[in-house]
């Protein structure tokens, strides 16, 4: 079965240094993979997704992630981390023929002045 | 402009009592979804729906009820049953395919 970890409950960066948040995955076949953030008491939003082609995938608010198909990575980064990117990060897989989403657990990312 | 609806936004229930969280979609999804949120934790997936008139139970069903009479609505309800309902529900759907979720805003549900 499809799964997904994020081996980080919480990441604490600098303002203006940049930032990682880690995301393994185990799939059979192509792997399908998002990013999704939630600020607090909110829903979640999407920031970017990997289906084919380039392995540096960019999105919303400047997050870019890589595949790493080797690694069977999706780390999320950005070069300059902003308070205001202090929130909750989700990486999820695509399972199955219904294309349903499998959640890792979730990162808290605080983002210190 | 197009999106899901969730209310109430804060809701409030007693014990022994059943309440009902409305979902709403306008993007035309034939998939919707309910996941429940613990504070600082992940998702769980109650109940999810695929087409009108069809729903399937997620990993934590016991003490919910769904359901899909039309496609735009799929509405949740924590019946007495549910021991521990005090959480943050989420709604979500998608058009399928590879395209992910939107979701709502979510309820936030306290029991009193």
């Amino acid at each position: 079965a499809q799964s997904v970890a994020q081996p980080e409950d919480q990441v604490n960066v600098a303002e203006g240094n940049p930032l990682t948040v880690k995301c393994t995955y185990s799939v059979s076949g192509n792997p399908y993979l998002f990013w999704y953030v939630q600020y607090p008491n909110r829903g979640l939003q999407f920031l970017l997704k990997y289906i084919t082609g380039d392995n540096l995938v960019k999105g919303s608010y400047g997050f870019e992630a890589e595949f790493n198909k080797s690694q069977t990575s999706f780390h999320l980064k950005k070069p300059s981390a902003l308070v205001s990117d202090s929130a909750l990060y989700f990486c999820a897989v695509i399972q199955g023929s219904n294309y349903q989403l499998i959640w890792g657990a979730g990162t808290k990312l605080i983002i210190k002045p | 402009d197009g999106g899901i609806t969730q209310s109430p936004k804060y809701l409030f229930r007693k014990e022994g009592q059943n309440v009902t969280l409305s979902c709403e979609q306008n993007l035309n999804h034939d998939a919707m979804y309910w996941y429940r949120q613990d504070p600082g934790q992940g998702l769980r997936l109650i109940y999810y729906s695929q087409i009108v008139n069809d729903f399937q139970k997620g990993d934590i069903a016991e003490g919910y009820s769904v359901s899909r009479e039309k496609k735009e609505s799929f509405p949740l309800t924590v019946t007495s049953a549910q021991k521990n309902p005090t959480a943050f529900y989420l709604c979500a759907s998608t058009r399928g395919g590879l395209y992910g979720y939107t979701f709502g805003s979510g309820t936030r549900l306290t029991v009193v």
